[in-house]
């Protein structure tokens, strides 16, 4: 079955730094990737999403993430994080052949100070 | 336009009731998810609807979680003889066709069982 990890319960940066959240997947073939906002009060955003192609994914709101087949992760960047970016950050992967659903990892939230 | 509508936004009740929550996804979207968070969780999969195809059930924790998607619109999430362990926001989304397309969340309804 496919699995998501997202090792950083907590992150914690200063405004303007840079931000990397880390996402490592279990699958036997190339999943679908996908990464998810959840801003205080809002339902989930997506960001970004990884089906094939170029494995440097622009999103919204100048995230991006690139696929790593050798590493099984698919982490988020951002080059300069603004205070509104504070929320729970999801990943997940979704695969046909392994059921209808997208499983999500437990989630990072993120936290931002000024 | 609008988007995934969820009510009630809050829920109550005691244990052993049953409960009723509704999701009114986006018009002409023919795929339906319901998921589960519970605090400090991820989101965990429970039912799917596609069209008219059987849905997807597999991620329902037990015979008390039910759910219906009537004219391939509405859709109602039932609850029986909650337990407190059934306490959670229960997310609903839904997407243009299927589960690799963009899904677009409501805002939730956070059941408390006491």
């Amino acid at each position: 079955a496919q699995s998501v990890t997202q090792p950083d319960i907590h992150i914690t940066v200063s405004e303007g730094a840079s931000l990397e959240l880390r996402c490592n997947y279990s699958y036997g073939a190339t999943p679908y990737l996908f990464w998810y906002v959840q801003s205080p009060g809002q339902g989930l955003q997506l960001l970004l999403k990884y089906f094939s192609g170029d494995t440097l994914v622009q999103g919204i709101k100048g995230f991006e993430a690139e696929f790593k087949r050798s590493q099984s992760s698919f982490n988020l960047r951002k080059p300069s994080v603004h205070w509104s970016d504070a929320a729970e950050y999801f990943c997940a992967v979704g695969a046909g052949n392994a059921g209808n659903m997208l499983t999500f990892g437990g989630g990072t939230r993120l936290m931002v100070k000024p | 336009g609008a988007g995934v509508s969820q009510s009630p936004s809050n829920k109550v009740t005691e244990k052993g009731k049953d409960v009723e929550l509704r999701c009114d996804p986006i018009s002409g979207h023919t795929a339906l998810y319901w998921y589960r968070q519970s605090l400090g969780q991820g989101l965990e999969f429970l039912i799917y609807f596609q069209g008219n195809s059987a849905p997807d059930k597999s991620g329902l924790p037990s015979d008390r979680f039910s759910a219906e998607r009537t004219g391939g619109s509405v859709s109602t999430l039932t609850i029986q003889r909650t337990q407190q362990e059934d306490s959670a926001v229960y997310l609903c989304a839904s997407s243009l066709e299927g589960w690799a397309d963009t899904q677009y969340f409501g805002p939730g309804t956070r059941l408390t069982v006491l």
